[in-house]
């Protein structure tokens, strides 16, 4: 079954700390692999987009990183800000002629000052 | 350039009545997406609209419904209210592949009482 897994669920950090979120998946054939940022109440916003072939992607504080092998792909946030404060979810697409959009959970992060 | 616009923002209805929600796609995009998302959770895909045609759906009853237009814009219909479709409804717009990028629009917020 296709899924994908964030950990952690939610997570409380202080202003100017570094942080990192975890994104597991079990999705087959794999076509990319996507990083959101949604605010409360707002739709989701892109902030990467990665393919199988690469490791590492970079969005200002925003760095994910892929690991295709282990399926597994993280995103790290530099010097956090107040309004880094939303749910950041991972979401993969399948490949093939019908690809799907399989989305996580998302994880929760707030920052606080 | 216009992003995706949804209307209403925010829409209450009571159980068994009917809904329509509206969303605009970014300019020179084709394909419109419609997710539900309940509270703390995930987007969950409800079916795809590319060339006025129903091209994808998700594991939703028929009582969601839609429509794209010759302008690409699009129409969510849900018949027969249920208090749990209570959500944050999402529009996405992409070009013709779900490889493309998608961009989201704002929600509506759907309360059933």
């Amino acid at each position: 079954k296709n899924q994908v897994e964030q950990s952690p669920q939610s997570l409380i950090i202080l202003e100017g700390k570094n942080c990192t979120l975890q994104c597991n998946y079990t999705v087959s054939p794999f076509s990319n692999l996507r990083w959101y940022k949604q605010d409360t109440g707002r739709g989701p916003v892109s902030l990467t987009i990665m393919t199988f072939s690469e490791n590492t992607k970079s969005n200002g504080r925003y760095t994910a990183t892929l690991d295709a092998d282990t399926k597994q792909s993280s995103l790290h946030i530099t010097a956090s800000q107040l309004s880094d404060s939303a749910s950041y979810i991972c979401v993969v697409l399948s490949g093939g002629s019908q690809g799907n959009l399989i989305f996580g959970k998302g994880t929760k992060l707030s920052v606080k000052p | 350039d216009a992003g995706v616009t949804q209307s209403p923002t925010h829409l209450i209805k009571t159980r068994g009545q009917q809904v329509t929600l509206r969303c605009s796609p970014k300019s020179g995009h084709d394909t419109v997406s419609w997710y539900q998302q309940a509270l703390g959770q995930g987007p969950q895909f409800i079916f795809q609209y590319y060339e006025e045609e129903e091209r994808q759906r998700g594991n939703f009853p028929d009582r969601f419904s839609g429509h794209q237009f010759p302008n690409y814009s699009s129409e969510l219909n849900v018949n027969a209210l249920l208090l749990g479709d209570s959500a944050l409804y999402l529009c996405a717009s992409s070009l013709d592949s779900l490889s493309y990028e998608q961009y989201f629009g704002p929600g509506t917020r759907l309360t059933v009482t």
